[in-house]
């Protein structure tokens, strides 16, 4: 399955909204998670089936979407959350992995 | 807390062999499953081999099958990746990942190590 995320760069001012979007060549039955990668770290599972938030995320990130289109949406960006994002669908095998959205500061 | 570290990453030489290690602790090791996924600049993240909890059942991406081999040890917290046939493809930050392990996430991977470097190159 390709999974295209768009856009590749998000250029955005701190407290602002920012929306990643993530599109699968086939459906996923919302079978579809989000990580977070900074610089010289490991991905950190944010959201998993589409919507559900990984255990100390915190609220401002939610997720959405269902089919072959999905969203990651941060609802007033803080500093920390400036970094990479991945998407990953593990609706078929093997799992596979978005070319990911980078979000920088504006 | 749940920690995987990684080690045996290192610079080999084309058609060779290395093997990666990856020590759990924080959880009960012989309850999940674990993968490998490994990372490029190109390539970005690429899932590589699984392995279930007694290590009984394992699985490989086309590109490494037949020259990776993933085991486990229960009784040490231990994950291996044993990898032969290096070439410069294989090049990489190779990362142990925890699968979330429930029904409602399996493949999903809820914990990382910090990953271990892996440079095939003459």
């Amino acid at each position: 399955i390709v999974m295209t995320q768009s856009p590749a760069t998000l250029s955005v001012s701190p407290g602002d909204r920012a929306a990643l979007s993530c599109r699968a060549s086939q459906s996923l039955s919302g079978n579809l998670a989000w990580y977070q990668q900074k610089p010289g770290q490991a991905p950190r599972l944010l959201i998993y089936g589409a919507s559900t938030r990984a255990p100390g995320v915190p609220v401002r990130f939610s997720g959405s979407g269902s089919g072959s289109d999905f969203t990651l949406t941060i609802s007033s960006l803080q500093s920390e959350d400036f970094a990479l994002y991945y998407c990953q669908q593990y609706n078929n095998w093997p799992p596979d992995f978005g070319g990911g959205t980078k979000v920088e500061i504006k | 807390e749940v920690q995987l570290v990684e080690s045996g990453g290192g610079l080999v030489q084309p058609g060779g062999s290395l093997r990666l290690s990856c020590v759990a602790s924080g959880f009960t090791f012989s309850n999940y499953w674990m993968h490998w996924v490994r990372q490029t600049p190109g390539k970005g993240l690429v899932w590589v081999s699984r392995i279930d909890g007694d290590g009984s059942y394992t699985s490989y991406a086309d590109s490494v099958k037949g020259r990776f081999t993933i085991s486990r040890d229960n009784a040490k917290n231990t994950l291996f990746l044993q990898m032969s046939s290096l070439s410069a493809e294989d090049t990489a930050l190779y990362y142990c990942a925890r699968d979330c392990s429930s029904p409602t996430c399996y493949s999903v991977f809820d914990s990382w190590g910090q990953g271990t470097l892996v440079t095939v190159s003459s």
